[in-house]
Order: structure tokens, then sequence, then C-alpha cells
């Protein structure tokens, strides 16, 4: 089974700061999809950022950026230039590609703060 | 364009009692899923549609029965609530069919508290 692990519950950053969330992954499969969540206090769940297994090149979405080491099976994200805006929980999340529903596994979170 | 919507927001049961939380999606999605989302643990999937007329069991399906009225609605019963069946609920949906590069949209969640 796979496994999704989010080691660090919570982290704080000063605004306009860059910060790192890490996650680390289980998985025997090859072709695989990673994804970064976040879910503000009204608890949507708001897609971040996605990564494909076959691509080498990390993913990138304004300030947000991944580090995806598929041998080590880590993929964190960065958020740079961080604002007010970015304090949420993050989730991160994965698939295999199984050809139809893409059912995702997901870590237990990290909760940002930002701070003045 | 709504994406994924559920009702009701938030409910309160009885022990024993029963309800069904609705789900619709107006993407043309073929694929539908309910989560839960507990406390430290991050969601986790209850059940899920691959496609109209279909229906598996994910990782914590006990306690509840689904059914996929039709391609945009996906509902989720439970029979008879029990306290360990308090969660935010949350639906989503993804195009699926094979599409490779698919990605899962979620409603707002539904918060359920069973006493």
């Amino acid at each position: 089974a796979q496994t999704v692990t989010q080691s660090q519950p919570e982290m704080s950053v000063q605004e306009a700061e860059t910060v790192t969330l890490s996650c680390t992954y289980d998985t025997s499969e090859s072709d695989y999809y990673l994804f970064w969540y976040k879910q503000p206090p009204s608890r949507q769940m708001i897609l971040v950022i996605r990564q494909e297994a076959y691509k080498q090149q990390n993913a990138t979405e304004n300030r947000f950026s991944v580090n995806f080491q598929k041998a080590a099976k880590s993929f964190s994200l960065k958020i740079s230039d961080s604002q007010l805006g970015d304090a949420a929980m993050y989730f991160c999340a994965y698939r295999v590609n199984t050809g139809t529903a893409s059912k995702l596994t997901f870590g237990t979170g990290t909760r940002l703060q930002v701070t003045l | 364009n709504a994406g994924v919507t559920q009702t009701p927001k938030f409910q309160v049961l009885k022990t024993g009692q029963s309800m069904t939380l609705q789900c619709a999606q107006d993407m043309n999605h073929n694929s539908m899923y309910w989560y839960r989302q507990d406390p430290g643990m991050g969601l986790r999937l209850i059940y899920y549609s691959a496609s109209e007329g279909t229906t598996d069991k994910g990782e914590v399906p006990n306690g509840y029965n689904v059914s996929r009225l039709n391609k945009r609605e996906f509902s989720l019963r439970l029979e008879s609530a029990a306290p360990s069946q308090t969660s935010v609920y949350f639906c989503a949906a993804s195009a699926g069919g094979g599409v490779v590069e698919e990605t899962q949209y979620f409603g707002p969640g539904t918060r359920l508290l069973v006493l």
C-alpha cells in the first residue's frame, strides 16, 4: 500500500521569506502523480501544484515550486515570497496512474503560519 | 460554473439516526469520490465512483453506503450514525475515463457532528 508522510506538523515563516514543506512517499509504482493541496480556514481543498513522476523537470506555479527527488521518493514544496494568504494546512497527495478513477492517498498535513 | 457543491454544510445527528450527504458537480466529470477528514489524519477515501453506474470501496467504507444517481450526483448515506463518524466530509470529482493528467476538484465540505 502506498503511504505519504509529512513529518512537519507545523511550520512558521515570516512574510516575504521562503519556506519548504517536506513530503516523502512509499510506492513500488513507476508511473504516478504527486500533488500539493492547500486548505485554508474555509476548509476548501485547493490544488497548488502537480508533478508527474515521468517528468524530470520540477513543476513551478508562480511562487510555488517543488523539489521532486524520485529515487529518494521525496516531494517538497517551496513557497517563495510568503504572503499572509499562504497561511493554511498543506497536504501532500499521491496518485498512481491506473487509467481509471484516480484514488488519492494523502499525508497528514502541515500547518503553515505566516508572521509579519 | 459552481464546480463541486455539497449539502448540507453542517449537520448534527443523534446516534442511530440516518442521513444522506449530497454532492453534485457541473464539470461533466466521470469520476466522483467521498473522503472524510479527521484531526491529524488527513483525508481518507470512503467510496468512489469511477463512472456512472459503478461504485467501489475506498480505505474506510464501513458504516457508509453510496449511490451514483447520475453523472452529476453522488450521495453518501449513513444508515445508523455513530459518534466515530463525526468528521468533515468532502466530495471530489475528476475527469476519469483514462485521462492521464487528471486532477481531483473538491467541494466545500460537510461538517457532521454525531452526539
